[in-house]
């Protein structure tokens, strides 16, 4: 039930955009979106629900393809305090039960 | 500032040593997680308590278990570390709002068993 992430890992310039997907075999009920920098811990992002509501940073964009259970998480212009590695967490089934399983994650270098 | 609190920051125990991590939070929130992390893995749930209410993972080794004697705190007991036990332990709490939720994670206990 694990989702599936990619890519692995990414290295931008500063400045540039990026994308990380995070894909489930199962049909989703939300999706939620952390990043964790090294020796830190995870913080929130983004949360998408099945209908299409999402709450989360006004400065990162996010979509959840309810057909294809996948969910997408847009960095553009990206800074340097956007590295990090970026998991998602998702809940299978009709409802919430306040539980996720983080995909194995998406390294995120962004270089001066 | 509210914020969710883990002691130690670092753990060095000896294998088979059982050992005890703690969690405290200031959010007054009412459902509490525990992760276990290894290095460049994902954050695995072991538990979590929704109030008082402890729900284990399927795959949680009954060598974790865990207590929660009021909202505020959560422990994590060990009874038999293995080498294979070494990792980050993450604790995270979350306040249950209807569908919107998310998780506040404490910085974490760095295990290492020798």
């Amino acid at each position: 039930q694990q989702p599936v992430q990619s890519p692995q890992a990414v290295i931008l310039r500063e400045g540039e955009d990026a994308v990380i997907n995070c894909s489930s075999s199962k049909a989703l009920y939300s999706v939620h979106w952390y990043r964790q920098k090294h020796g830190e811990a995870p913080v929130f992002l983004m949360i998408l629900l099945k209908g299409g509501e999402q709450k989360g940073h006004d400065k990162i964009s996010a979509s959840f393809n309810e057909k294809k259970q996948q969910s997408s998480l847009y960095l553009t212009a990206s800074q340097l305090s956007y590295s990090g590695t970026y998991f998602c967490g998702t809940e299978i089934g009709g409802g919430s039960n306040y539980k996720l399983t983080f995909g194995k994650g998406t390294l995120l270098t962004v270089n001066p | 500032d509210a914020m969710v609190i883990q002691n130690p920051r670092y753990q060095v125990t000896q294998f088979g040593k059982p050992v005890t991590l703690s969690c405290s939070q200031t959010l007054n929130h009412n459902v509490m997680y525990w992760y276990q992390q290894k290095s460049s893995q994902a954050p695995k749930l072991l538990f979590h308590y929704y109030d008082k209410d402890f729900n284990n993972e399927a795959d949680t080794p009954d060598n974790f278990q865990s207590r929660r004697p009021n909202t505020s705190f959560c422990f994590l007991d060990i009874r038999s570390p293995g080498l294979g036990d070494a990792a980050m332990y993450l604790c995270a709490t979350s306040r249950e709002t209807g569908v919107w939720y998310e998780q506040y994670f404490g910085p974490g206990t760095r295990l290492t068993v020798t």
